[in-house]
Parts: C-alpha cells; sequence; structure tokens
C-alpha cells in the first residue's frame, strides 16, 4: 500500500527566505507526482506536476524534484512571501490501481 | 476554461438526513474523483470513475454513501443516513485520462450536527 508522509507538518518563516518541503513516497511505481496548494476552506490548486521519467519541473519561483527510485520529492520556494502562506500537499499517482495517494500537507506561514 | 464545478459549497444537515453532492468536471475530462478530506489531513479518495464507469470504489462506504455518474459527465455523490462522523469537506476532481494531472474543485463542506 503506498503511503506519502510530508516533513514537516508545519513551518513558519520570515519573508524573502528561500524554503524546501519534502515529501517522501514508499512505493517507486508510480504516473507521477503532483505538488498542490490549498488556502484556508478552499479546494486544492495544481501548482506542478512531474512526470515519472522526469527529475524536475519549473514554474516562477517554485521548483520541484522527483527522485522516483528513492521515492523523494522536495518542492523548493524562492524568495518567499506572505502571500505564499498556506498548505501544500503533495500526491502520487500510483501504477496499477492508479490511485491519487497524498501526503498530509505541510502547513507554511511566512510571517512579513 | 472552466474548472470543476462543485455545489452546494456549505451544507449543514441533521444526522440520520440524506444529502447529494454535485460535481461538474472540466469538460472532456473522462477521469472523475470524489476525495474526503478530514480537518488537518490529506485528501482520501472515496471512487473513481473512468466515463460512466466506478472502477475504484474500494474506499466508499457503500453501505450509506452511493455515487452516480451518467453519461460520463456530471456525478453526484449521497449519503443516506448522514452521521455525525461524516462532517468533512468532500473534493471532486477531474483528470483529461488516467495517469495525466488532477484538477479539484472548490470543495463542499458539509457539516453534521
Amino acid at each position: 500500500k503506498q503511503e506519502v508522509t510530508q516533513i514537516p507538518a508545519a513551518l513558519s518563516v520570515p519573508e524573502g527566505e528561500n524554503l524546501v518541503l519534502n515529501c517522501s513516497f514508499t512505493d517507486s511505481a508510480i504516473y507521477n507526482l503532483q505538488w498542490f496548494r490549498q488556502d484556508p476552506g478552499k479546494g486544492l490548486t495544481s501548482l506542478l506536476l512531474i512526470q515519472s521519467s522526469q527529475r524536475e519541473q519549473t514554474s516562477g519561483r517554485l521548483n520541484a524534484s522527483l527522485d522516483k527510485s528513492s521515492g523523494r520529492s522536495t518542492l523548493y520556494i524562492a524568495a518567499s512571501q506572505p502571500g505564499d502562506s498556506a498548505t501544500y500537499l503533495c500526491a502520487v499517482l500510483t501504477e496499477g490501481a492508479q490511485k491519487l495517494v497524498f501526503g498530509q500537507g505541510t502547513r507554511l506561514t511566512i510571517n512579513p | 476554461e472552466a474548472g470543476v464545478v462543485q455545489s452546494p459549497r456549505y451544507k449543514i444537515i441533521e444526522k440520520k438526513q440524506p444529502v447529494a453532492f454535485w460535481c461538474n468536471p472540466i469538460s472532456g475530462h473522462n477521469t472523475l474523483y470524489w476525495y474526503l478530506q478530514n480537518l488537518g489531513q490529506g485528501p482520501e479518495l472515496l471512487i473513481r470513475y473512468e466515463n460512466e464507469e466506478a472502477v475504484d470504489d474500494s474506499q466508499l462506504p457503500k453501505d450509506r454513501f452511493s455515487a452516480e455518474r451518467l453519461k460520463g459527465v456530471d456525478s453526484t455523490l449521497k449519503i443516506q443516513p448522514a452521521e455525525l462522523g461524516d462532517s468533512a469537506v468532500y473534493l471532486c476532481a477531474s483528470s483529461p485520462r488516467s495517469g495525466q494531472g488532477a484538477f479539484f474543485g472548490q470543495g463542499t463542506r458539509l457539516t453534521v450536527v
């Protein structure tokens, strides 16, 4: 059974810092890995999608990497801003069952 | 292009009452998911459709939950009767086809009192 873990559960940093969020998964048989952002009381917004054959994806100040063999992904946020405050979730799409399995999320707070 | 649309956004019902949620996926998306999200937790899959076929409903509590996706487009999720523990956010997502990225709606926040 695929399990996804995100560390840390919560993170608070001052504005302007670069930061890394971590995601690990137990079964490397995945189609892709997706990072989402969730604001309080809202749905999930897709940030980046990395296919299993890719190593990284970039969008603006965000960069996500994937090391499928070791079961790890990182989301790098450059020059953080208060508007980046949200919960960040990673999810893997498993091969076979094609189930999208989520981690518990990292609650990020950027302090002005 | 419109995103995934869910309604209602909020619903408060008394326990033992029925409730239904509606989802309109992105046009052309064959795969549709219903997820349940408890406070402070990641979403958990309830059911996945490929067109109108439910291909994974192993996590759906079938004694009280039911879902349908008529004509492979809109979908409804029903709970009857609702229990206090069903209070959560119900999320709908769609994907062009299996193996591609998922897009989520705003969710329906259910409160059972």
